[in-house]
């Protein structure tokens, strides 16, 4: 089982608010993600990073920002909530090993939803 | 055209069916093939991985990747009600951090 947690699971909160969604990792992955996941879609990533002080925007634009100051730490926040922001955020992480990038272990998400 | 082609279903199913998922892809720089299983509300967990083409086989899971036709499977043998969930397959170059998902394919099986 992957050791990879995500708070809060569900969020509701008024637009123009502020908010952080946490993920945090025990494995010591070096590589960790982010990704919007609406309902019968596919996984967009919006942020990523390779290591400490790395942060990368993925395909998907959006209006959040990411920080990577310790390895197992990697919150994402959104300065002014909207409704279109209303989704499911995932966090993953993964590794090298032995000159591979492992697979990705995911968390069990943030339900946002923003009214 | 997606890099990653998945029929999103839903594919409905008797227990005790095997049942096929599959994905297409264009990018012939995949070599890393995953599928992960996905229930409602939660986060996508790893059922298997695969470097290039050939079968692999864990318990009722087999995946199997023919490279030359750009396509990937996994089959459930004995399928169960507990099964029922969405299917995502996703695949990655050698080197990059950065896998490519399908939309995932939702599977029913009903008693």
């Amino acid at each position: 089982e992957a050791d990879i947690y995500q708070t809060p699971r569900y969020l509701v909160i008024g637009t123009g608010k502020k908010i952080t969604l946490e993920c945090s990792q025990t494995m010591g992955h070096d590589k960790m993600y982010w990704y919007q996941q609406d309902p019968g879609m596919e996984l967009h990533l919006i942020h990523y990073s390779y290591g400490v002080n790395s942060t990368e925007k993925g395909d998907l634009s959006s209006e959040s920002t990411v920080s990577r100051i310790r390895t197992e730490h990697f919150p994402l926040t959104l300065e002014s909530a909207r409704p279109s922001h209303t989704s499911q955020y995932l966090c993953a992480s993964s590794e090298w090993d032995r000159g591979v990038n492992t697979e990705a272990f995911f968390g069990q998400g943030t339900r946002l939803t923003v009214v | 055209q997606k890099e990653v082609e998945q029929d999103p279903g839903p594919l409905s199913v008797p227990e005790g069916a095997i049942v096929s998922l599959n994905c297409t892809y264009s990018n012939s720089a995949f070599q890393y093939f995953m599928w992960y299983r996905q229930y409602s509300r939660k986060g996508p967990e790893l059922l298997m991985y695969t470097y290039s083409s050939g079968n692999k086989e864990d318990g009722r899971f087999t995946a199997q990747v023919d490279k030359s036709s750009k396509y990937i499977s996994l089959f459930i043998r004995d399928s169960q009600p507990s099964d029922s969930a969405t299917y995502l397959c996703a695949m990655k170059s050698g080197g990059s951090y950065i896998p490519t998902f399908g939309r995932g394919t939702s599977l029913i099986v009903h008693p």
